[in-house]
């Protein structure tokens, strides 16, 4: 079963307006973290913003917020007022203590295209 | 303060060869991990070091390997490549090896093989 489920291949967004990029993950371990990174086209992935399992309000970075419902286990990113430079491959990834015998390496979703319309 | 830093940034091998990736972290940053992405794919973990030990290792085959030297840098190795060994290589950093450590992330090596 895939860890880390991404169900929009792409999405298309007015300039100005908000977005919500689904993000559902699969885990036994109580202690975890929850991340999303952007990959513009030039290939660089970028840390947007971080929420870990313990906590209980929704993490915040200036216009990305964070929905985390833990008991659905989804960790959607709402994006607001979108830009044209918001256009790129959006990633969720978890981080679990013990995965790959490690202490916590990311693994990633398949990903998200966002497309922002001027 | 400079980020991950990746090189080189394009390489271009035929099969059955040996490459070297290269990568220094942030400054201050302890530990380094290696991930594989392919066209389309989100990145596979392939290693993480932490204080010069590797910590994990992905799913893939012994012809992959790697190593952190004393200043944090790592190297990421690469035998008998094969087609399916084409990818963006991507470096990525943290302080900690924790689970609330974000990793930042390298532009990464682009690596085709012919």
């Amino acid at each position: 079963a895939q860890k880390i489920t991404q169900t929009q291949p792409g999405m298309f967004v007015q300039e100005k307006e908000a977005v919500t990029l689904d993000c559902t993950y699969d885990t036994s371990d109580q202690s975890y973290g929850l991340f999303w990174y952007k990959q513009p086209s030039s290939g660089e992935m970028i840390f947007l913003i971080y929420q870990g399992s313990y906590d209980e309000q929704n993490a915040t970075e200036g216009r990305y917020s964070l929905n985390f419902q833990k008991a659905r286990k989804s960790a959607n990113l709402v994006i607001s007022a979108s830009q044209l430079g918001d256009s790129a491959m959006y990633f969720c990834a978890m981080r679990e203590l013990n995965y790959g015998g490690s202490q916590g390496n990311l693994i990633f979703g398949k990903g998200t295209k966002l497309s922002v319309k001027p | 303060d400079a980020g991950v830093t990746q090189s080189p940034t394009h390489l271009i091998k035929t099969r059955g060869q040996h490459v070297t990736l290269r990568c220094s972290p942030i400054s201050g940053h302890k530990s380094v991990s290696w991930y594989q992405q392919v066209l389309g794919q989100g990145p596979q973990f392939i290693f993480q070091y932490y204080e010069k030990e590797e910590r994990g290792r992905g799913n893939f085959p012994d012809r992959f390997s790697a190593r952190q030297f004393p200043n944090y840098s790592s190297e990421l190795n690469v035998n008998a490549l094969l087609l399916g060994d084409s990818a963006l290589y991507l470096c990525a950093s943290s302080q900690e090896a924790g689970v609330n450590q974000p990793q930042h992330f390298g532009d990464g090596t682009r690596l085709s093989i012919l």
